[in-house]
């Protein structure tokens, strides 16, 4: 089975910190996706990756960044925390893209507050 | 705009009876669906799918109907049962797909009534 993992299931931040987010997956796959979940508005991508350092934003970038250094771990990160970033973050991967592997795998998922 | 819609934000069903998600889309470059569930304080799980040469999948209790012409599908779920309790998502990709990411709907929470 594969396995998503991420760093922390709960986390609380102040405004202006400077946040990671962390996502490891065991099944050596290309390519690497963050999303945030909020009510009303479903998933929405931030940022995702298909290689190593490779990275492509997504449909909301704004406010953040991500790193791709190791093909199993992708980072998203939030230069300065704001109270609209306050959300569940999923991060998710899948193999390269052919119509039967788009499933996409998601770990636990991250719920982050910003006071 | 939003390219994938779900516009029923709940949905109560009968256990044992059959439960109807919809999903809308807009954008006439997806061509593969997804319906992903998801229980509360856990990560989105992948159920069924379904490419867009084909108008219907099936797999137990979960089928899954594609009409391209509408770019309507649908997931039904019979006979519904208890565990069927969450949000359900509604997903989309562009040929190729998996690199690029999915465009998900809004959810629909399914609750299922004793």
């Amino acid at each position: 089975d594969v396995k998503v993992t991420q760093s922390s299931r709960y986390l609380v931040k102040r405004t202006g910190e400077k946040v990671f987010l962390e996502c490891v997956q065991d099944m050596d796959h290309e390519n690497m996706f963050w999303y945030r979940q909020d009510p009303g508005l479903g998933l929405r991508l931030i940022y995702f990756s298909y290689d190593v350092k490779m990275k492509e934003k997504g449909d909301i970038p704004e406010g953040y960044s991500v790193s791709r250094e190791k093909k199993e771990r992708f980072s998203l990160i939030l230069e300065s925390a704001s109270t609209n970033q306050t959300s569940m973050y999923l991060c998710a991967s899948s193999p390269p893209g052919q119509l039967n592997s788009d499933t996409q795998y998601f770990g636990p998922g991250t719920r982050l507050t910003v006071l | 705009d939003q390219q994938v819609k779900q516009n029923s934000p709940s949905l109560s069903v009968q256990e044992g009876r059959i439960s109807i998600l919809n999903c809308d889309y807009t954008n006439s470059m997806f061509d593969y669906f997804l319906w992903y569930k998801k229980y509360p304080a856990e990560g989105p799980t992948f159920l069924i799918s379904i490419s867009s040469i084909k108008d219907k999948n099936e797999d137990g209790r979960f089928t899954v109907f594609l009409n391209k012409s509408a770019k309507h599908l649908s997931l039904h779920i019979v006979p519904s049962q208890p565990g069927d309790s969450a949000v359900y998502f509604c997903a989309a990709s562009e040929a190729g797909g998996g690199a690029d990411g999915l465009t998900f709907g809004k959810g629909t929470h399914l609750i299922i009534q004793p």
